[in-house]
């Protein structure tokens, strides 16, 4: 079963910034939290993982709340590119699935 | 290319007719997966490699279907006696070594329909 929960959807306007919420209140020490999204018709692409601190890369900004049961992905400014469906995973260790929620589907509008 | 490589990327098989989907890893990756993904719905695990070893295929939907990995690069899943609620896009995906903070590649998918 996944471990993280996520709304549904969401919806953001062009060119502004989304913030994607994430909860994972049973995650352990050593579980990195990442996030994937999949856009239509593709395999899900990597965004940014983390462990503890918050983490910037050329995709997106990955906000770790302190008790780490929660973390916010950002986008910076939308565009009709990031229209996907982004999942917060745990991360797997030998034994373990690499396991998906359903996702928030992220509409952009132009 | 250096991604994670599917084959065939479509194909349409009749209802009752062996299928199998090949999966090219990234090379020296020691873990990987096969998931399952219906239409609208997000991937669902199947099943998971060490090297050759299959450490857990408890997300395999019957004995229809059966995965290996011989020499602990390329894998095959395989369906047997293939019904319409097999019709999905099979993933596979890798990575380095199984642990939390590696990344994990996805393939394109293979999108098998049964008709």
């Amino acid at each position: 079963d996944a471990k993280t929960t996520q709304p549904n959807s969401m919806e953001s306007n062009e060119e502004e910034p989304v913030h994607l919420p994430c909860n994972h209140s049973t995650i352990s020490g050593t579980d990195y939290i990442h996030w994937y999204r999949q856009l239509p018709s593709q395999g899900p692409e990597y965004v940014i993982h983390g462990l503890t601190s918050n983490v910037n890369n050329r995709m997106a900004s990955l906000a770790i709340a302190e008790d780490r049961k929660s973390s916010t992905l950002i986008l910076h400014r939308a565009t009709l590119r990031d229209a996907a469906v982004y999942y917060c995973i745990l991360g797997y260790n030998y034994g373990q699935n690499f396991v998906f929620g359903p996702g928030t589907r992220l509409s952009v509008l132009p | 290319g250096a991604g994670v490589s599917q084959s065939p990327r479509y194909k349409v098989a009749k209802r009752g007719q062996d299928v199998a989907l090949r999966c090219d890893p990234i090379s020296g990756h020691v873990s990987l997966f096969w998931y399952q993904q219906a239409l609208g719905q997000g991937p669902e695990f199947l099943t998971y490699f060490q090297n050759e070893a299959q450490l857990d295929k408890s997300g395999l939907p019957s004995d229809r279907f059966f995965a290996e990995r011989p020499e602990g690069s390329v894998s095959t899943l395989k369906i047997q006696r293939t019904q319409q609620e097999d019709s999905a896009v099979y993933l596979c995906a890798s990575s380095l070594v199984p642990y939390s903070g590696n990344t994990i590649y996805f393939g394109e998918g293979s999108w098998l329909t049964v008709v």
